[in-house]
Parts: C-alpha cells; structure tokens; sequence
C-alpha cells in the first residue's frame, strides 16, 4: 500500500518568513496530493491539492509543487501570519480509489 | 459554505459498549468516508460507503465495526464492543456531487471517542 513520508514534525518560522513542507510517497500509481490545515479541535480542512497532471500549483500565499519522478511534492507558504500557524498534513491517493493515505503531520509555528 | 457535521463532540465509554457516532455529510456529496486519528499520530482512512454499501476498508476496519446510512442524510459508524485502543478523534468526510466525481475530501470537526 501507499506510504506518505512528511517532513518537518515541527516547523518555527518568523512572521514574514516563508515556510516549507516536504512529502514523499511510495506508490507511483498516485495521482493526487492534498493538503490539509487542522486547527486545535477541529478537523482537516483542504486548503490546496494538486494532480499529477501537473507540476506546480498556486493560490494567494500557498503553493504546492510535485516531482512525480522523485515521487515528493512540497506545500510553499510565503509571508507567513499569526494564523497560518496549525497542523499541516499532506496526503496521497490515485483517482478512483476511496482512501487518502496521510502523512504524520507538521506542526507549523510562527513567532511573533 | 456547507460543511460536515459531527455529534457528538465527545463521547465517553466503558470498555466493551457500543457506541454510535453520527455525522451529517454535505447534502449532494456521494461518497462518505470515516477516519481516525489516535492523539498525536496520522490520521487513518477506516472506511468508505458509497451507493449504499462499503466500497473499501482499511485493515483497521475489523467486524467491531460498521457503517450506516439510515437516512436521507445521516452516516454513523458504529463501534459494537469498544476496547481501550478505540479511543481516538473519529473525522466523518464527503466527496463528490450530483455532476462531477471529486476526490476533495471535506472533513467534520470530529468526534472526540474516550474509552475508560
């Protein structure tokens, strides 16, 4: 089965700084990578995904890049913000299949 | 903006009840999906449902567990003897529509599953 790898468990930037969140999958049947931003005591929420039809994805601040040779694709948050801070998962699944397989998460902070 | 909805918050259990733990998915998705995540750890897919049965499961997934669709509207997974390892935040997601397949999956709040 699918195996998500993600890096860094924690991340500290400072405010205005941007921050960087590398994953990498196994299967190379995958052909879809969502983000999911979680907040303290409430669920996943998609903030951006990309298909494997493409190699980079952008919308506002965030930006996501895939190397499907490489098999890793990375979240790009610039001029971070007080609330960007939150737990960041990446995830992996193909079209057509029902599960996501995540990563184990990033814990984002942005110092002040 | 419509979103998923999960009952209840929090749940408290003995060590071998059953418990029912209900979710409203947004009105025109197709396809719904339960999750786990035990405190601190990855969040894992247990299972998803679509035309009225389950299309896939996950290991996870064992005879203690079942899904449901009594309604027009609600989802709910029932766990029948819950054990001590059980406790975990259950996520309820849904995807889809009435005119084009999606694989977005928009997740509920949660609910917050304690075993003692």
């Amino acid at each position: 089965g699918e195996n998500v790898e993600q890096h860094p468990s924690t991340l500290s930037v400072q405010e205005g700084d941007s921050a960087v969140i590398k994953c990498t999958y196994s299967d190379s049947a995958s052909n879809y990578f969502p983000w999911y931003k979680q907040e303290l005591g409430k669920g996943p929420q998609l903030i951006i995904d990309i298909r494997s039809n493409v190699g980079e994805k952008k919308d506002q601040r965030i930006a996501v890049t895939l190397n499907k040779t490489a098999k890793h694709f990375s979240l790009h948050i610039t001029e971070t913000q007080p609330e960007d801070s939150a737990v960041y998962f990446c995830a992996a699944s193909w079209e057509g299949a029902d599960g996501l397989t995540f990563g184990k998460g990033t814990h984002l902070i942005i110092q002040p | 903006e419509p979103e998923v909805t999960q009952t209840p918050s929090h749940q408290v259990t003995q060590m071998g009840q059953e418990v029912i733990l209900r979710c409203v998915p947004i009105s025109n998705h197709l396809y719904f999906y339960w999750y786990r995540q035990i405190l601190g750890q990855k969040v894992e897919f247990l299972v998803s449902f679509y035309n009225n049965e389950i299309s896939e499961k996950s290991e996870i997934f064992d005879d203690q567990f079942s899904v449901e669709r009594p309604d027009g509207s609600n989802f709910t997974l029932k766990i029948r003897s819950t054990k001590l390892e059980d406790s975990a935040m259950y996520f309820c997601a849904s995807s889809g529509s009435s005119f084009w397949f999606s694989t977005e999956a928009f997740f509920g709040q949660g609910t917050r599953l304690t075993v003692v």
